[in-house]
């Protein structure tokens, strides 16, 4: 248990829908992040939120929207995907987003577009 | 963007040590973290470097050249259950953390 909650877990998703993925930390950080995990590639970095604000948008296309209500949680709704959005999708928060701060991890949630 | 690179799979028996090494090139250098990642679980924190030299935690040590952009993960003693990926993950001079693609570690027995 990291005290970073993803859910669902695992979501399918035809191109038309809409849905979101959602995160809650009980850390007491200040950061959250969301990130793509892709197979046999580097995890990227999506969104930065840094006490609510977002400070990073990691050039992500618009059918990607972030949400942060509090500093508590994160949301991520989805609208007309590809299927090569699918992946892993890890969310992340640390104290603040700078320093040496480690970054704690949620298990994430694996989508799927057909 | 930054060019992490570590090696992508690594076989070892149980009871044995193995090094995963990772370089990289940054713009600029904050600190060098490793994360273990199980199949299908969260990436966990390992350790962080981000001074010269080796930091030791039990049967994880993990090392740092900045000047060769160079960083290794010791794994001694290895035990079935540390068969995971390994994430290296530099942060660079904007504090913004980049990930190699991990290295997938199988213990046999």
């Amino acid at each position: 248990e990291t005290g970073v909650t993803q859910t669902p877990r695992h979501l399918v998703m035809g191109m038309t829908n809409k849905k979101s993925l959602k995160c809650e930390q009980h850390l007491g950080h200040n950061a959250m992040y969301w990130y793509k995990q892709s197979a046999k590639k580097p995890l990227e970095l999506m969104f930065v939120y840094n006490f609510k604000e977002q400070t990073e948008n990691n050039s992500v296309p618009s059918r990607f929207s972030p949400e942060c209500p509090n500093s508590s949680h994160l949301f991520l709704h989805l609208h007309t995907l590809q299927p090569e959005d699918s992946a892993l999708y890890l969310c992340a928060s640390s104290q603040e987003s700078s320093g040496s701060d480690i970054q704690y991890f949620g298990a994430g949630t694996r989508l799927s577009v057909l | 963007g930054q060019n992490i690179d570590q090696p992508t799979e690594m076989t070892a028996t149980e009871g044995a040590i193995v090094q995963i090494n990772c370089t990289y090139q940054t713009s600029g250098f904050n600190g060098l973290f490793w994360y273990q990642q199980h199949a299908g679980e969260a990436p966990t924190f390992l350790s962080y470097n981000v001074l010269d030299g080796l930091e030791e935690k039990g049967r994880f040590s993990s090392f740092l050249s900045r000047s060769k952009g160079y960083s290794y993960l010791l794994l001694k003693e290895l035990q079935m259950k540390d068969s995971a990926s390994y994430l290296c993950a530099v942060r660079d001079g904007d504090y913004k953390l980049s990930f190699g693609a991990g290295t997938t570690v199988t213990v046999r027995a």
